[in-house]
């Protein structure tokens, strides 16, 4: 699966649009990004995935250039309850009935301040 | 309803009991998992069922046993608890969608067990 790089922190204020980038450089032709969020004292929760171009959905939207060599999360007008850890994962299911193998990185602390 | 739930949500031990972890999933999802957070964040995947079938065990020490005993339930068995295993223990669910190399479907996640080994 393809190794992700993305900052380990970032600081934002209230009302600000925050934009997270992720690298992923040996993107494979079949994998897909995904965006998990993690609140403090509980579990990853899915926020979006996309292969190609631009996903958006009720939470965020997802940038993915031509190359897919990265990738950007934008969270539109952040409040202090976005203050998570967002991780970004790429990969795809190799074979039939083998589950979904998500690798977690280090994911991207986000503090926002009032 | 909540739609993974794990028992319990702390879970304090000495070194040397055996101790288990229950998870129950009532979204009618065929994959379940067993993941890892140690104390600097990193989410690290142990187990992975597929219809009570084992599809994935990555490297675990054998003291760790998942049984389950149907697909909505998969159990963590830990034997002769470390003051290593201290860390936050999720499971999660994931419906599978049958094709070869397909996109990830979504994963739902419990609320975590944090366990403590002293």
């Amino acid at each position: 699966l393809a190794k992700t790089t993305q900052p380990i922190s970032m600081d934002s204020y209230e009302g600000q649009e925050v934009n997270i980038t992720c690298s992923h450089n040996n993107i494979a032709t079949n994998d897909y990004i995904t965006w998990y969020q993690q609140f403090p004292s509980q579990g990853p929760r899915f926020i979006i995935q996309g292969y190609k171009t631009k996903v958006t959905n009720e939470v965020a939207s997802l940038f993915i250039p031509a190359d897919r060599k990265s990738s950007t999360l934008s969270l539109p007008r952040v409040s202090l309850s976005d203050t998570a850890v967002y991780y970004c994962l790429v990969g795809a299911r190799m074979s039939y009935n083998q589950g979904g193998k998500l690798i977690f990185g280090q994911g991207t602390e986000l503090s926002v301040k009032p | 309803d909540t739609a993974v739930s794990q028992t319990p949500k702390y879970l304090v031990t000495q070194m040397g009991n055996d101790k288990s972890i229950k998870c129950e999933q009532n979204l009618g999802h065929d994959t379940m998992y067993w993941y890892k957070q140690d104390s600097k964040k990193f989410l690290k995947i142990m187990f992975s069922y597929n219809n009570k079938e084992l599809i994935i065990n990555e490297t675990v020490p054998n003291r760790f046993s998942p049984k389950s005993p149907d697909k909505a339930h998969l159990n963590l068995h830990i034997n002769s608890l470390e003051l290593g295993d201290s860390a936050v223990y999720f499971c999660a669910s994931s419906q599978d969608l049958g094709r070869p190399a397909s996109r990830f479907t979504e994963a739902f996640f419990g609320q975590g067990t944090r366990l403590t080994v002293v």
